[in-house]
């Protein structure tokens, strides 16, 4: 089976740093993403990781340990704008490039 | 390059009802995955459409369905709404192999009432 954990819910400052944890397990890696989803809109994609590391783009950065399970985003500089959810997600062990998500962290960025 | 579009954007319905979403998908992508996605959830992964046919469905009854035609636009159908039904329905485009980003729709919100 596959299974995600995600704190629900976070709350951090405008301009300060805030870092989304997702610990997974799943047979047959290939690879974990992160989408983030403003409210009542659809997910948009952020990053993928499939190899051990940080990947960083701008702002956002993503974090893998495949020997961990384990992930995380960081985001830098918040902006009131990246009050959103962000969900993380494994290709799903049904079919082909489906993803498995977890139920998500609804970050709230404050003045 | 056109988007992934999705419609109704709203709809409301009864229960024992039946309703058809649609699903256009990106240009050039040939995979179509619908989602459904209840309030304070992560999306759930219905079932997956590749050269019209069915290819892979997530833990959901037969009362929900689908269809990809030609130009790989898709049909979510689901029969006999219950009130549990009530979520966003996301539709998301690909290219079918592993790795590769989902392209998502804005989705359809049901309400069944």
């Amino acid at each position: 089976g596959q299974n995600i954990d995600q704190p629900t819910e976070m709350t951090a400052t405008e301009g300060a740093i805030v870092q989304i944890n997702c610990t997974y397990q799943t047979s047959g890696f290939n690879g974990l993403f992160w989408y983030q989803q403003h409210a009542g809109e659809a997910p948009t994609f952020l990053s993928y990781n499939v190899l051990d590391g940080l990947e960083e783009k701008g702002r956002f950065s993503s974090f893998l340990s495949r020997s961990k399970g384990y992930s995380y985003l960081l985001l830098k500089e918040l902006q009131m704008k990246d009050s959103a959810s962000y969900l993380c997600a494994v290709p799903d062990q049904t079919g082909a490039n489906n993803l498995f998500f977890g139920t998500g962290t609804r970050l709230t960025v404050i003045p | 390059e056109t988007g992934v579009t999705q419609s109704p954007t709203h709809l409301i319905k009864t229960r024992g009802q039946q309703v058809t979403l649609r699903c256009s998908s990106q240009s050039g992508h040939n995979t179509v995955s619908w989602y459904q996605q209840a309030l304070g959830q992560g999306p759930q992964f219905i079932f997956q459409y590749y050269r019209e046919e069915e290819n892979g469905r997530g833990n959901f009854p037969p009362r929900f369905s689908g269809l990809q035609f030609p130009n790989y636009s898709s049909e979510l159908n689901v029969n006999a709404l219950e009130l549990d039904d009530s979520a966003l329905y996301l539709c998301a485009s690909s290219f079918p192999t592993g790795g590769t980003e989902q392209y998502f729709g804005p989705g359809t919100r049901l309400t069944v009432t």
